[in-house]
């Protein structure tokens, strides 16, 4: 069966460093993959989407890779603050209708 | 960015009771949402894809008895959650998305149910 799997074990940081987190896939190839910020009680808000043949994506302090051949996407957090603290959630498409399955998602913890 | 409003945010309810959740898409129409369902600590299950006219997809597992979704217009998508019980106090969050395909979803800000 399709499997998307985030670490789950939170990840804690110190303000400024770089946050780094892992997505990774099994059984499937996903056209793209999408990630998502979830702050508690409240709905995902997508950061980024990267296609399965581009390398890199970019935004302000974040940057999202995809290695078809690892079956993994890492997604990036540069010079992290404590407003950055959230779950971040990766997510694939399962048809072209916009049906998503999602990791179970990492919490990312930034202290001054 | 596309806007998905979401209400109530948070309801409380007897056991035995039903509960409808509202979903809109406020500046685009969708003829497709998706309802989750995620439990604490917990990544977004899919329940079901509500279609506009037409009968709604369940996921397997997911009773369509109990969950019953309503797609009536092209911005609005139900979800009534009927005879509540304890164990489905949960927080329920739905999405759209504009256009078809490799878009970004819009979420609402999602309903925490607690049943007593």
């Amino acid at each position: 069966s399709q499997k998307i799997e985030q670490n789950s074990e939170a990840l804690n940081i110190q303000e400024g460093k770089t946050a780094t987190l892992t997505c990774n896939y099994t059984n499937y190839s996903p056209a793209y993959l999408q990630w998502y910020r979830q702050d508690p009680g409240r709905g995902p808000v997508f950061l980024l989407l990267i296609r399965e043949n581009e390398k890199e994506k970019r935004k302000e302090r974040l940057k999202v890779t995809f290695d078809t051949t690892l079956k993994q996407s890492l997604f990036h957090i540069t010079a992290s603050q404590p407003a950055d603290s959230a779950t971040y959630l990766c997510a694939s498409p399962t048809d072209s209708w916009g049906k998503l399955q999602f990791g179970a998602g990492t919490q990312v913890v930034v202290t001054p | 960015g596309a806007v998905v409003s979401q209400h109530p945010s948070w309801v409380i309810c007897k056991s035995g009771t039903s509960v409808k959740i509202e979903c809109r898409s406020l500046d685009f129409q969708a003829t497709t949402m998706f309802w989750y369902r995620q439990f604490p600590k917990q990544s977004l299950m899919l329940m079901a894809t509500s279609n506009e006219g037409s009968k709604a997809t369940y996921e397997q597992g997911v009773e369509k008895d109990k969950f019953l979704i309503n797609h009536a217009s092209l911005t609005l998508s139900t979800l009534t959650v009927t005879s509540a019980h304890p164990e489905d106090s949960s927080f329920y969050i739905c999405s759209a998305t504009p256009g078809t395909g490799n878009t970004e979803a819009f979420f609402g800000q999602g309903t925490r149910l607690t049943v007593v």
